[in-house]
């Protein structure tokens, strides 16, 4: 088993609908999560990251943990066609963000 | 623009050969990290150096090395290349604070035909 599996998408949406982006992930010790954002012939860029269950929100992005179910979300409101891009969701390694476990990431397409 | 520059951007090698791979750190930044990513895939951990020693390994095979260098730019040599070594190679540095997370290059596209 993956220790983060991700839903592989792609995903079409029209502009300005709500996205939802899913992973679970299989050691329950993990504490720390991170969501990337890839754009096409671009390198992963760092999106959000959180600690705890709960939800976190960043502008027109929300991270959201659900420890119980081992199960990390991103939503993306009010869906924009520049946010078309693959996104990543990753655990960090034990000591230092350097050694991450990344998702397959889910393709995003937003039509305008 | 990225801290983090890398090249070549593209390449492409035959079978067997061998291949050195740069990357150049974001300022401020001593610890590199490569990642190899497959087509359709994840970036998967190769290794990581810290002040020029290795700190790290994924479930990469010997032939896969690198070198950090004392202005912390980074090299990765892969030998005896094989097909399934085409790939995007990534390279990130950090600091090493696990919540600043990194900061990825754009890669090297390897092609090994």
């Amino acid at each position: 088993q993956k220790e983060v599996e991700q839903d592989p998408g792609p995903l079409s949406v029209p502009e300005g609908a709500i996205v939802s982006l899913n992973c679970t992930y299989s050691n329950s010790a993990f504490q720390y999560f991170m969501w990337y954002r890839q754009y096409s012939r671009k390198g992963p860029e760092l999106l959000m990251y959180t600690y705890s269950s709960g939800n976190k929100e960043d502008g027109r992005f929300t991270a959201q943990v659900d420890k119980s179910s081992k199960y990390i979300s991103l939503f993306i409101r009010d869906s924009q066609p520049s946010d078309s891009a693959t996104y990543l969701c990753a655990i960090p390694g034990p000591t230092n963000a350097g050694k991450s476990t990344f998702g397959d990431g889910t393709t995003l397409t937003v039509k305008p | 623009e990225t801290g983090v520059t890398q090249s070549p951007t593209h390449l492409i090698k035959t079978r067997g050969q061998q291949v050195t791979l740069r990357c150049s750190s974001q300022s401020g930044h001593n610890t590199v990290s490569w990642y190899q990513q497959a087509l359709g895939q994840g970036p998967q951990f190769i290794f990581q150096y810290y002040r020029e020693e290795e700190n790290g390994r994924g479930n990469f095979p010997p032939r896969f090395s690198g070198l950090q260098f004392p202005n912390y730019s980074s090299e990765l040599n892969v030998n005896a290349l094989e097909l399934d070594d085409s790939a995007l190679y990534l390279c990130a540095s950090s600091s090493p604070n696990r919540d600043s997370g990194y900061t990825f290059g754009s890669g090297t596209r390897l092609t090994v035909v």
